[in-house]
C-alpha cells in the first residue's frame, strides 16, 4: 500500500466552527506532514512529526492544532479559522533515516473554505 | 525571498518533442531536489530526485540534470506525451535530520498537445 489518504476531500465551515481533518498512511513511515497550498503557489510546510513526536511548528498560528495520534495517523484540529485560511491542506508522509534521502509522499489533499 | 524559483509559469509543447522544465536555487545548503508533478485535485506525485553528488539522472522519460556551479536544475521529459500535463514542482531539500523538509518552486505548468 502506497497511498496516503485524507478526509474529507472537501470541507465548508463557519468561522466559529472546529472542525478536523485526517490523514492516514500504512507505509510505515514514521514522519509526517502538514502542508498548506493556495492556489497558484507552492505547498507551503506547516508542521512536521517525526515518531509521532511534534517536530516542526513553522510559525502556524494556534487556531491549527495537529495531533498525531500513532504512527498511521495524523490529525488536523480546526477552530475559530478566518476566511485567509482557505486553501488545499495536503498530507505527506515519508520514511525516516540518515541513510539516504526520503521522499515525501502525498495525499490528495483536503479542500478547505472558511466562510 | 524565494529559495527555489521556477521563472516558466507555464510551458507548451507539441506530443512527441522534449519538455525541458528549468529550476534555479539560492541556498547553497541544498543537497537534495526532487521533482513532483501534480494533477488538478490531486497530491503531488514524486517523479524524480537527485542527489547534489550527481549531475544527472534518468528514469525512463525522464531526466534530470544538476548544475551545482550554476545552482540550476532541468528536468528533460522524452518524447512528451498528452498524459504528461499538469504542474511540475521542483523541490529541495538541505541536510539530513532524518526526515525530509522540502522548499518548493511555484510550479511550471506543461501543457502538451496532441
Amino acid at each position: 500500500d502506497t497511498e496516503v489518504t485524507q478526509t474529507p476531500k472537501h470541507l465548508v465551515m463557519g468561522m466559529t466552527n472546529k472542525k478536523s481533518l485526517k490523514c492516514e498512511q500504512h507505509m510505515g513511515h514514521r514522519a509526517m506532514y502538514w502542508y498548506k497550498q493556495k492556489a497558484k503557489k507552492p505547498p507551503e510546510l506547516m508542521f512536521v512529526y517525526s515518531y509521532e513526536k511534534l517536530s516542526i511548528n513553522e510559525s502556524v498560528p494556534s487556531r491549527f492544532s495537529p495531533e498525531c495520534p500513532n504512527s498511521s495517523l495524523l490529525n488536523l484540529h480546526l477552530h475559530a479559522l478566518q476566511p485567509e485560511d482557505s486553501a488545499l491542506y495536503l498530507c505527506a508522509s515519508s520514511r525516516v533515516g540518515t541513510d539516504s534521502y526520503n521522499e515525501q509522499f502525498f495525499g490528495p489533499g483536503t479542500r478547505l473554505t472558511v466562510l | 525571498d524565494q529559495q527555489v524559483k521556477q521563472n516558466s509559469p507555464s510551458l507548451s509543447v507539441q506530443e512527441g518533442r522534449i519538455s525541458i522544465l528549468n529550476c534555479d536555487y539560492t541556498n547553497s545548503m541544498f543537497d537534495y531536489f526532487l521533482w513532483y508533478k501534480k494533477y488538478p485535485a490531486e497530491g503531488p506525485t514524486f517523479l524524480i530526485s537527485i542527489s547534489s553528488i550527481k549531475d544527472k539522472n534518468e528514469d525512463g522519460r525522464f531526466t534530470v540534470f544538476l548544475n551545482k556551479s550554476a545552482k540550476h536544475l532541468s528536468l528533460h521529459i522524452v518524447p512528451s506525451q498528452p498524459g504528461d500535463s499538469a504542474v511540475y514542482f521542483c523541490a529541495a531539500s538541505a541536510g539530513n535530520s532524518g526526515y525530509s523538509t522540502l522548499t518548493f518552486g511555484k510550479g511550471t505548468m506543461l501543457l502538451v498537445s496532441p
